[in-house]
């Protein structure tokens, strides 16, 4: 079946403009997570959606930052007024359930983000 | 300090070498996570584990909870194995899925 996709899979953009990357779950995972990839860094956190609940938030580096999903399944990240160093790969993943011994993480392929 | 160290972060091996990659953890988890990242840059979950030990084909992960350490094995490697290896942590507190990262080993595997 689909894996997790995310568009575009490169983005070059001016800095101060918004930007808005996309990520389409596997379907009927509950579980969805942005991840973001500096160059030379390792993965960080940024966004965690499980079902109806309040997403965790707490990775979002600042305020220009935000997430939404919805209906549950499609999730797009928003960065406004883009700033040289947002770019990275932003990695999206998802799981049928919340981590744990029978519910794997499938990663998206990422979205390629320049700031210029 | 990082909560998550990995060692070495460059490693390059001979095709059938044994390979070992470590990874410790300062925080109380409630498990940890191998992922693989191929040269293109897609990731790939390998393992999810608690305690013991896991094994898949030539791929083996090994945790002590108590030491805070974690191994990922290789035996009989293969070029197809080049990737970087990243290990993850999920705290024992807060959101129960919210990863920790470690940077990453480059393993190269030659001829």
């Amino acid at each position: 079946g689909a894996g997790v996709s995310q568009s575009p899979s490169n983005k070059v953009t001016e800095k101060g403009k918004d930007v808005e990357l996309r990520c389409d779950p596997i379907s009927g995972h509950t579980a969805l997570y942005w991840y973001r990839q500096s160059l030379g860094q390792g993965l960080e956190f940024l966004i965690y959606f499980q079902g109806n609940s309040a997403p965790d938030k707490s990775g979002l580096p600042s305020d220009r930052f935000s997430a939404e999903r919805t209906g549950g399944s499609v999730s797009t990240l928003t960065i406004q007024r883009t700033q040289q160093e947002d770019s990275a790969v932003y990695l999206c993943a998802s799981s049928r359930g919340p981590l744990s011994s029978y519910n794997e993480q499938f990663f998206g392929p990422g979205t390629r983000l320049t700031v210029l | 300090k990082n909560e998550v160290e990995q060692s070495p972060q460059n490693l390059t091996a001979q095709e059938g070498e044994f390979i070992t990659i470590n990874c410790s953890y300062s925080v109380g988890i409630s498990a940890l996570h191998w992922l693989q990242q191929h040269p293109g840059g897609g990731i790939v979950s390998l393992f999810m584990l608690s305690s013991g030990k896991k094994k898949h084909g030539r791929l083996i992960a090994t945790i002590n909870i108590q030491e805070k350490h974690s191994s990922l094995h290789i035996t009989a490697s293969h070029p197809r194995d080049s990737a970087v290896y990243i290990c993850a942590v999920r705290s024992n507190t807060g959101t129960a899925s919210k990863l920790t990262f470690g940077t990453g080993t480059r393993l190269q595997v030659t001829l």
